[in-house]
């Protein structure tokens, strides 16, 4: 067990709405990561983060924005909501020295 | 962009055999290779990690890596039906991100 929680776990929203999802982790890891994974596409890297206040874009990062305020809180934020983004969400860290990711158990967002 | 591919179609294979599972890699500078279990509705789970050439074993599982040929493969040996899920292939690349294959299923018949 990682030590990692998402927040909420499901979530049906309207297109237009602000959404923000939630990981939070226990055990001080530098690297986060929040992934996207839909039928035919596998998992896609939305945003990463390196340290507090330190973030980059992966490759769907379009529509999405991040913050972390707190080593432990990396927070996904869709500005305004579209159909295309309903998906499910992991959020997950890395052990550096082994490059292994562990994965919080998932955020499914339903855009209406 | 980096990209890891899991070509096959979903895998059947009877209870008891050897399921066999591969993917290839684009990134010469990748060193790091991951096999993820995914059952239905649930997170990513890791299996295996494997960093230099040769087989690795951990049980029923012996993942393999080819850094000439750019492939890593997966074998699960006397599979049973607990195995049925997606085998998703990673590899490590610059800035300590992970590319995914889109993922492989396999079902074992009982």
């Amino acid at each position: 067990d990682a030590g990692i929680t998402q927040s909420p776990r499901h979530k049906v929203t309207e297109t237009g709405t602000p959404v923000t999802l939630r990981c939070h982790q226990t055990e001080n890891h530098r690297y986060m990561y929040w992934y996207r994974q839909d039928p035919g596409h596998g998992l896609r890297l939305i945003h990463y983060s390196y340290g507090v206040k330190d973030t980059d874009k992966g490759e769907v990062s379009d529509g999405y924005s991040v913050s972390r305020s707190k080593t432990e809180d990396f927070l996904l934020t869709l500005e305004s909501a579209t159909s295309s983004q309903t998906s499910v969400y992991f959020c997950a860290i890395m052990l550096l020295d082994t490059g292994e990711l562990f994965f919080g158990e998932g955020s499914r967002l339903t855009v209406l | 962009q980096k990209e890891v591919e899991q070509n096959s179609g979903p895998l059947s294979v009877p209870e008891g055999a050897i399921a066999s599972l591969n993917c290839t890699y684009s990134d010469r500078g990748s060193q790091s290779f991951f096999w993820y279990r995914q059952y239905s509705g649930k997170s990513p789970e890791l299996i295996m990690s494997i960093y230099s050439n040769g087989d690795k074993e951990d049980g029923r599982f012996t993942a393999q890596l080819n850094k000439a040929s750019q492939y890593v493969s997966l074998l699960i040996r006397d599979s049973q039906p607990s195995d049925s899920a997606t085998y998703l292939c990673a590899g490590r690349y610059g800035n300590n991100r992970l590319a995914f294959g889109k993922g492989n299923q396999v079902v074992v018949i009982p």
